[in-house]
């Protein structure tokens, strides 16, 4: 069964302008994680999503949005980009929506964001 | 304060050496999951335990619900063991978590 895959790996960005990142799940996986990684702040969770609704939100600016689409697959967004943006942006899915991470989740490789 | 705490942060140990990494929570959880990063970004799941020991090949985790605390285990290290290991603990809604900081471990051949 194949992974967790994410597009694309890795990406530069200007200032001011907008990223979509792509992650598609596991195959029978219905929901999906997006977090935020850099050196000073670790792992923070981004949102999260199951049957095309998010269901929670990490505590982040508006700029930052996403999706969920009905094959699973999600996005998600950053507008106005600035330069604290640059980070290791990883996604995770999982068999399904639970209480207390009662599942195991399998992350993707990460997009590489730089924002110049 | 953090909810997960980890020690130590950094590790170096020589090639086949007993590793033992720590994990302390605050938050009430019903399991708790260890997590392994390589440089280059990827994160594999290692453990998803809710009492007692798991054991996968030459890494072993152990929790202690009541003491909140867990420890991951590497046996006979190797340098192909060499990453960063991230203990995280559940939220109570969804698949979001508390994260620890990581402990980077080196092995040394």
């Amino acid at each position: 069964k194949a992974g967790v895959t994410q597009t694309p790996r890795y990406l530069i960005k200007t200032r001011g302008q907008q990223v979509t990142l792509s992650c598609s799940p596991i195959s029978g996986h219905r929901s999906v994680s997006w977090y935020q990684q850099t050196p000073g702040q670790g792992l923070q969770f981004l949102f999260e999503y199951f049957s095309e609704t998010q269901r929670n939100k990490g505590n982040f600016p508006g700029r930052f949005s996403g999706r969920q689409f009905s094959n699973s697959r999600s996005e998600m967004n950053v507008s106005t980009l600035e330069l604290g943006d640059s980070a290791l942006y990883l996604c995770a899915s999982s068999l399904n929506y639970g209480t207390s991470g009662s599942y195991e989740q399998y992350f993707g490789p990460g997009t590489r964001l730089t924002v110049t | 304060k953090n909810e997960v705490e980890q020690s130590p942060q950094n590790l170096t140990a020589q090639e086949g050496e007993f590793i033992t990494i720590n994990c302390s929570y605050s938050v009430g959880i019903s399991a708790l999951h260890w997590l392994q990063q390589h440089p280059g970004g990827g994160i594999v799941s290692l453990f998803m335990l809710s009492s007692g020991k798991k054991k996968h090949g030459r890494l072993i985790a152990t929790i202690n619900i009541q003491e909140k605390h867990s420890s991951l285990h590497i046996t006979a290290s190797h340098p192909r063991d060499s990453a960063v290991y991230i203990c995280a603990a559940p939220r109570d809604t969804g698949n979001q978590f508390y994260f620890g900081t990581g402990t980077s471990l080196t092995v040394i051949p």
